[in-house]
């Protein structure tokens, strides 16, 4: 079955550089979540979208910003980036349309990022 | 949203049934339970999901009493794989409220 693929699997950036990470959600999933996760921590939530539309907002810095496209495709841009911003990105997607809370969240593997 | 307390860490011989508990004391009426493992470098994955009274898969069990204040995954027969860490999280994502929170999983290690 399909799963959600993120890329890139890992990447490395400078301090103050920028970083975009992508996330394809399974086919037919209407929302997409965006959590990081930083050594030996539980993943913080960022963000969210529901059919294009930004849901909900977590911890996400104001560096961060992320969109979801026409295609369902999601990405996060991360902007002047900080040491402390090295962690695990991981998208999750579900149906919502389901309803009735039916609609459990499937996660990629996650991109990890590495600020230098 | 209904704040998660599960105890940090536990320890159990592969063989034996694991029950780790969950409280929710502000759940929601609409809430639902789900719980997820993760192992490390891995996204979570999807356990298990429930409302009220008690829910089986081919992996997991999940009981929920009727208050709902609290929830317990029972892992039965665990092996040295079932070793990771366990979130249990409230709620129900919306078409205008998606913001699903993990709160401080259970660390599950199985020994020999």
């Amino acid at each position: 079955a399909a799963g959600v693929i993120q890329s890139p699997r890992h990447l490395i950036k400078e301090k103050r550089e920028t970083a975009t990470l992508k996330c394809y959600p399974i086919p037919r999933h209407d929302t997409v979540y965006w959590y990081q996760q930083g050594p030996g921590q539980d993943p913080q939530f960022l963000i969210s979208f529901y059919e294009k539309m930004q849901s909900d907002k977590g911890s996400i810095p104001d560096r961060f910003s992320a969109q979801q496209f026409s295609d369902y495709h999601s990405e996060l841009n991360m902007s002047s980036l900080e040491l402390g911003d090295s962690a695990l990105y991981f998208c999750a997607s579900s149906l919502v349309a389901l309803g009735e809370g039916n609609s459990p969240l499937h996660f990629g593997n996650g991109t990890r990022l590495t600020v230098t | 949203l209904a704040k998660t307390t599960q105890p940090i860490s536990m320890d159990s011989y592969e063989g034996q049934e694991v029950n780790i508990t969950c409280s929710h004391n502000n759940i929601a009426t609409n809430d639902y339970i789900t719980w997820y493992q993760q192992f490390p470098s891995q996204g979570p994955r999807f356990i298990i999901q429930g409302y009220k009274t008690k829910v089986t898969n081919e992996v997991a069990s999940l009981f929920i009493p009727a208050d709902r204040k609290s929830s317990t995954l029972s892992l039965p027969r665990v092996s040295l794989s079932d070793t990771a860490v366990y979130y249990c999280l409230v709620g129900v994502p919306t078409g205008t409220a998606s913001k699903l929170t993990f709160g401080t999983g259970t660390r599950l290690q199985v020994t020999l």
